[in-house]
């Protein structure tokens, strides 16, 4: 049974244009969300999160929107560049209970390119 | 830079082998994380350790065993390999704080033949 959903395996997007990466969970406990960016050969890395009393978080070129009433959350890139042509992957993490604090629930993560 | 490095980087075994594998910090976090990485099943947890000698499961985690004597040190043991396990394996780190936010190793790539 799959918590967290990215439907598009794959995104193309033109230099410059926006880029919108869709993530979509089903178990209303998460209560913080985080977006990974992966390059071949290399480990996933950090690009920003949002927590689940906020709608919105930007950083530079970077906006997570959350959409709790609909269990959506998505990442916007403006503008797109080559260099952001990458696996993303979204994120989700329930409350800290026990010793599983930080314990995440991985999308299987959306290819983008961004083509020059 | 995090300060996870880990080792082997790639390793090629046989079937039935036992294999470990070896995550190290140098920022003394208290988290420390196994993952796998498949196509088509993104990341999934294996084992996670929330202190020396704290370990617990993941969802993930039928074939292997991990070990944390030490803050800076996490291993993850497959005792008799498989191909379903060829793989590459992440560990990762999680500092003290509410922002869940994970730092991940390289990466090691794991193939059972």
């Amino acid at each position: 049974d799959q918590q967290v959903k990215q439907n598009s395996p794959s995104l193309s997007v033109q230099e410059g244009r926006i880029s919108i990466l869709n993530c979509d969970y089903t178990n209303s406990m998460f209560d913080y969300f985080l977006w990974y960016k992966k390059y071949p050969a290399e480990g996933p890395t950090f690009l920003i999160s949002i927590s689940s009393i906020k709608d919105k978080n930007e950083d530079g070129r970077f906006t997570v929107f959350l959409n709790k009433s609909a269990k959506h959350l998505s990442l916007h890139i403006v503008p797109s560049q080559p260099g952001d042509s990458a696996v993303y992957f979204c994120a989700a993490a329930k409350p800290a209970y026990g010793g599983s604090q930080g314990n995440l629930i991985f999308g299987k993560g959306t290819k983008l390119s961004v083509k020059p | 830079d995090a300060g996870i490095t880990q080792s082997p980087r790639h390793k090629v075994t046989e079937t039935g082998t036992p294999v470990t594998l070896r995550c190290h910090q140098t920022e003394n976090h208290r988290y420390m994380y196994w993952y796998r990485q498949d196509p088509g099943h993104g990341l999934r947890l294996i084992h996670y350790s929330y202190g020396v000698k704290d370990t617990d499961k993941g969802e993930v985690s039928d074939g292997y065993s991990v070990s944390r004597s030490k803050t800076e040190d996490f291993l993850l043991t497959l005792e008799s390999a498989t191909s379903s396990q060829t793989s590459v394996y992440f560990c990762a780190i999680m500092g003290q704080g509410a922002s869940n936010e994970q730092f991940f190793g390289p990466g090691t790539r794991l193939t059972v033949l």
